[in-house]
C-alpha cells in the first residue's frame, strides 16, 4: 500500500530564509507528487506536481525516486507563505496524504 | 468557472443523529470525492464517485455513505453519529477521478461537522 511522510509537524523559518518541507513516500508503481497548500480558512488547492516541474509562488520540487522523496523548497521564505503543506500521493484509486506541515513564517 | 461548493459550511449535530454533507462539483467534472479531515488522523479518503457509480471506498464504517446524482452532484450521510465522526468533511472534484496520471482534483471549503 502506498503511504506518504512528512517527518516535522511543524516547521518555524525568519523571513528570507531558506525553506525545505520534507515528503517521503513509499510506492510500488510510479508515482505521481502533488504538494498542496492550505491557507488559514482557505481551500485546500493545489501548490505543484511533479509532473510540471514548475516553480509556483518561489517554491520547487523534484522527485527523487532513488530516496523516494519530493522535498518542497524556496529559497526566501514570506511572512504569506505560512500555511498547512500537504504532500500527497496520487495512486489509484485516490491521493494519499501525509499528515501535513505547519510552516510559520516570522518577520 | 466556478469552484468546488460545500453545503452545509458548518453544523453541529448532537449523537445518535444523521447528517447529510451536500457536494457540487466543478462543471464538466464527473469524479467526485470525499475525505474527512481531523487533526488527529489528517486526511483520509471516504469514497469516490464517477458517473453516479460508487467507484472506490475507504475504511470508515457503513454509517458512512454516499450517493452522486445524474448532474454529478453528491451527497454522502452519516448515520448514528459519535463523538468522533467531528471534522472537516472535504469534497473533490476531478475530471477522471484520484489516482489517474495527469488528473488534478480540485476541493472544496469543507462541511465543519461537530458532533456533541
Amino acid at each position: 500500500a502506498q503511504r506518504v511522510t512528512q517527518p516535522e509537524k511543524l516547521l518555524s523559518v525568519f523571513k528570507g530564509a531558506p525553506v525545505e518541507l520534507k515528503c517521503n513516500y513509499s510506492y510500488s508503481g510510479s508515482p505521481e507528487l502533488f504538494w498542496y497548500v492550505q491557507y488559514s480558512r482557505q481551500r485546500l488547492q493545489l501548490l505543484l506536481r511533479h509532473i510540471s516541474r514548475e516553480s509556483i509562488k518561489g517554491f520547487t520540487a523534484d522527485l527523487n525516486k532513488g530516496e523516494t522523496s519530493f522535498h518542497l523548497k524556496k529559497p526566501f521564505a514570506q511572512e504569506e507563505d505560512s500555511a498547512m503543506y500537504y504532500c500527497a500521493l496520487a495512486a489509484r484509486p485516490m491521493l494519499t496524504f501525509g499528515g501535513g506541515t505547519r510552516l510559520m513564517v516570522k518577520p | 468557472k466556478a469552484g468546488v461548493t460545500q453545503t452545509p459550511r458548518y453544523l453541529i449535530k448532537t449523537r445518535g443523529q444523521q447528517v447529510t454533507l451536500s457536494c457540487s462539483p466543478i462543471s464538466g467534472h464527473r469524479s467526485v470525492s470525499w475525505y474527512q479531515q481531523t487533526p488527529g488522523q489528517g486526511l483520509q479518503f471516504l469514497f469516490e464517485y464517477f458517473s453516479e457509480t460508487q467507484r472506490n471506498k475507504g475504511n470508515f464504517p457503513g454509517r458512512f455513505s454516499g450517493r452522486q446524482f445524474s448532474n454529478s452532484r453528491s451527497e454522502m450521510n452519516v448515520s448514528t453519529l459519535e463523538l468522533g465522526d467531528s471534522a472537516l468533511y472535504l469534497c473533490a472534484s476531478s475530471l477522471a477521478g484520484g489516482g489517474q496520471t495527469g488528473n488534478t482534483i480540485y476541493f472544496g471549503e469543507g462541511s465543519w461537522l461537530t458532533v456533541v
